[in-house]
């Protein structure tokens, strides 16, 4: 079985440009969660997405928006990129929203290089 | 609000020695907890996670971690560290309601010496 896959993986963009993450959840998975990790900062809770409904969003300013499709794959977008974006941006998903037992399990992740 | 403090940055150790990262929370309701594991330039990856029951639970690749309720802990330990161990190592909690995110520590990086 598949797990949480995430494309690109690795890319670099100008300050000031745009970019779009894209994940796809484990097939069964309706909730898709996604989070920063900078260097020095751990990881941050960015969007949680659940049946196509953003659910929660953390403390990030509004330039970072995402969506969820009808097949429960989502995308990440970041305006007018800063150089602090540089990060690795991580994908998570777990099965329906609901019981918090449930495990999340992470993709690989997208590389962020801003310049 | 929820949050996890990972008392220690870094952990050296040599190989074959025990190893123990602390991991404290706190909360105003129950929550669940959960011990992730990062590879160098890798994802996360679940090594345990308590939900009830037991306080003692055992994991992947030989981890074990104990809830301990009254100190608000739970700290993963593994009684042989292999260089194999070395990596990034998250503590997260997640509200015991209705679906939610998991709140991270900070992490610890465990680096084992041969």
């Amino acid at each position: 079985e598949a797990g949480v896959t995430q494309s690109p993986t690795h890319l670099i963009k100008t300050r000031g440009q745009q970019v779009t993450l894209r994940c796809s959840p484990i097939s069964g998975h309706t909730s898709v969660y996604w989070y920063q990790q900078a260097l020095g900062l751990g990881l941050q809770f960015l969007l949680w997405y659940d049946e196509g409904e953003e659910r929660n969003r953390g403390n990030f300013p509004p330039r970072f928006s995402g969506r969820q499709f009808p097949n429960y794959s989502s995308e990440l977008n970041v305006n007018a990129l800063e150089l602090e974006d540089s990060a690795l941006y991580l994908c998570a998903s777990s099965f329906i929203f609901g019981f918090s037992g449930n495990t999340i399990y992470f993709g690989e992740g997208s590389w962020l290089t801003v310049v | 609000a929820q949050s996890v403090t990972q008392l220690d940055s870094q952990v050296p150790v040599f190989e074959e020695a025990p190893v123990e990262l602390r991991c404290n929370y706190s909360s105003s309701v129950s929550v669940y907890l959960f011990w992730y594991v990062q590879y160098p330039n890798q994802g996360l990856q679940l090594l345990l996670k308590y939900l009830s029951g037991s306080t003692l639970v055992k994991g992947i690749n030989g981890f074990e971690a104990e809830f301990n309720k009254s100190q608000t802990s739970f700290h993963l330990r593994k009684p042989s560290v292999h260089i194999s161990d070395t990596a990034e190592y998250f503590c997260a909690v997640r509200l015991n309601n209705a679906g939610n995110m998991l709140t991270f520590g900070g992490g610890t990086r465990l680096m084992v010496k041969p």
